[in-house]
């Protein structure tokens, strides 16, 4: 089974801040990696799909980059509402979610 | 536009079977996989099983003795059974559309299942 570290577990940052999150798998996952934004009380919502793409109606302060076993979610300037925890999923081997980064304000 | 809705009993007993229906709207299951994947507060986000647009299914190993997934697509229902529950089961449940090489882009609200006597 593919294992999916993220990093930071928790991160705190000011509004306009560049914020860069971290999401590395036990192997090679074929650039199949996709990132979720969960709020409070709500269901993960897709952001990014194989690796770099926007989903529909996401912000362009949100990328995604890498490639076979590391991955990053990069928001170019940290708004309000970008408070959340963001998970990492891999879609190369059956499913695997990372355990989540919860981003917060400083 | 894509709907999708869990409904589930809230409390289930140890030992017990839960079954949570997922409704969707907006689209054909015959077209799309679906996902059911849980989110527990030992485990995080875990990934469950799947049914194809076809109708055949595929579980995560470490359910597989205890999971069925179906569904009835004249009624754009997905079904979710899971026996044998246990305390560490509770968690929110969400049924997602997405599946082989496409992501998870719409998911439930979730269900909130407790597992307790």
């Amino acid at each position: 089974d593919i294992q999916m570290t993220q990093s930071p577990s928790f991160l705190s940052a000011s509004v306009g801040e560049r914020v860069t999150l971290s999401c590395r798998a036990s192997q090679n996952i074929n650039k199949y990696l996709d990132w979720y934004q969960q709020k409070l009380g709500e269901a993960p919502k897709l952001l990014i799909y194989n690796t770099n793409n926007l989903h529909t109606g996401i912000p362009s302060r949100f990328s995604g980059s890498g490639s076979g076993t590391d991955y990053t979610l990069t928001i170019s300037s940290l708004q309000p509402e970008d408070v959340a925890t963001y998970f990492c999923l891999q879609r190369n081997s059956w499913y695997t979610f990372g355990a989540g980064t919860k981003l917060e304000l400083k | 536009q894509v709907q999708l809705k869990e409904t589930g009993p809230g409390l289930v007993q140890p030992t017990q079977t839960l079954s949570i229906t997922c409704t969707v709207s907006g689209f054909s299951l015959t077209s799309y996989y679906m996902q059911w994947v849980r989110q527990t507060p030992g485990k995080g986000l875990e990934w469950m099983g799947f049914i194809r647009s076809g109708g055949s299914t595929e579980y995560n190993s470490e359910f597989k003795s205890r999971l069925s997934i179906s569904r009835d697509t004249s009624k754009n229902q997905v079904f979710l059974k899971m026996n044998s529950l246990k305390t560490e089961d509770t968690g929110v449940y969400y049924c997602a559309r997405g599946g082989l090489w496409a992501p998870f882009a719409y998911w439930g609200q979730g269900t909130l299942v407790t597992v307790s006597s």
